[in-house]
């Protein structure tokens, strides 16, 4: 199946700072998503971002799908930003389900 | 009103017991799903339901049997639990295709 890499695999950031974060995948996709999962376990929909850019507040994302990846960008992060950030994408010659990244941790301290 | 709920939401059970998660979705998507979280936070696919029909069954103990009464329904029943089932269980759905929206999760812990 498709294979889906995410890095850095944990990161600590300073309330205020920037940052990017990575997923690569395998195949080509016709569904890709980010997820925040919060420090209560919630999984909240962040973008589905197929291909583009889209932006939501402090959050933007981009897939650039002919090379297979996307980034999320966090700016001006605040405490609760923190939490796990998943990956996950769909290719329909493989699956009837998105598939997972093992998910970006982060930490943003005050 | 919740798009996608499942009860309960915490579950603590003994070894060799018989439980169910139930999920209902009122978002009138076509298809639903149930993933297992592991302790180190992975996301797996275990089934998914596209209009009451199983169209994924990943390799999944047969303790583990999904139930879809109607689409708006997919409940997941598990036989005889095993210390190894204790995980978060999440249900999800989403149109066909389209943006997938999860529920809560379900923390089943098996003494």
């Amino acid at each position: 199946g498709i294979q889906v890499e995410q890095s850095p695999p944990d990161l600590i950031l300073q309330e205020g700072a920037n940052s990017t974060l990575r997923c690569n995948f395998s195949d080509s996709v016709n569904n890709l998503q980010w997820f925040h999962q919060n420090p209560w376990g919630q999984l909240i929909n962040l973008f589905y971002i197929p291909s583009g850019t889209k932006q939501n507040g402090r959050l933007s994302a981009t897939t650039v799908a002919t090379e297979r990846y996307s980034l999320l960008y966090i700016s001006s992060s605040q405490t609760t930003d923190s939490g796990v950030y998943f990956c996950a994408v769909l290719n329909s010659n493989s699956g009837y389900a998105l598939n997972f990244g093992k998910g970006t941790s982060l930490l943003v301290t005050p | 009103d919740t798009a996608v709920s499942q009860t309960p939401k915490y579950l603590v059970t003994q070894m060799g017991n018989d439980k169910s998660i139930k999920c209902e979705q009122n978002l009138g998507h076509d298809t639903m799903y149930w993933y297992k979280q592991d302790s180190k936070k992975f996301l797996k696919i275990m089934f998914s339901y596209n209009n009451k029909e199983l169209i994924i069954n990943e390799t999944v103990p047969n303790r583990f049997s999904p139930k879809s009464p109607d689409k708006a329904h997919l409940n997941l029943h598990i036989n005889s639990l095993e210390l190894g089932d204790s995980a978060v269980y999440f249900c999800a759905s989403s149109p066909s295709p389209g943006e997938l929206f999860f529920g809560e999760g379900s923390r089943l812990t098996v003494l």
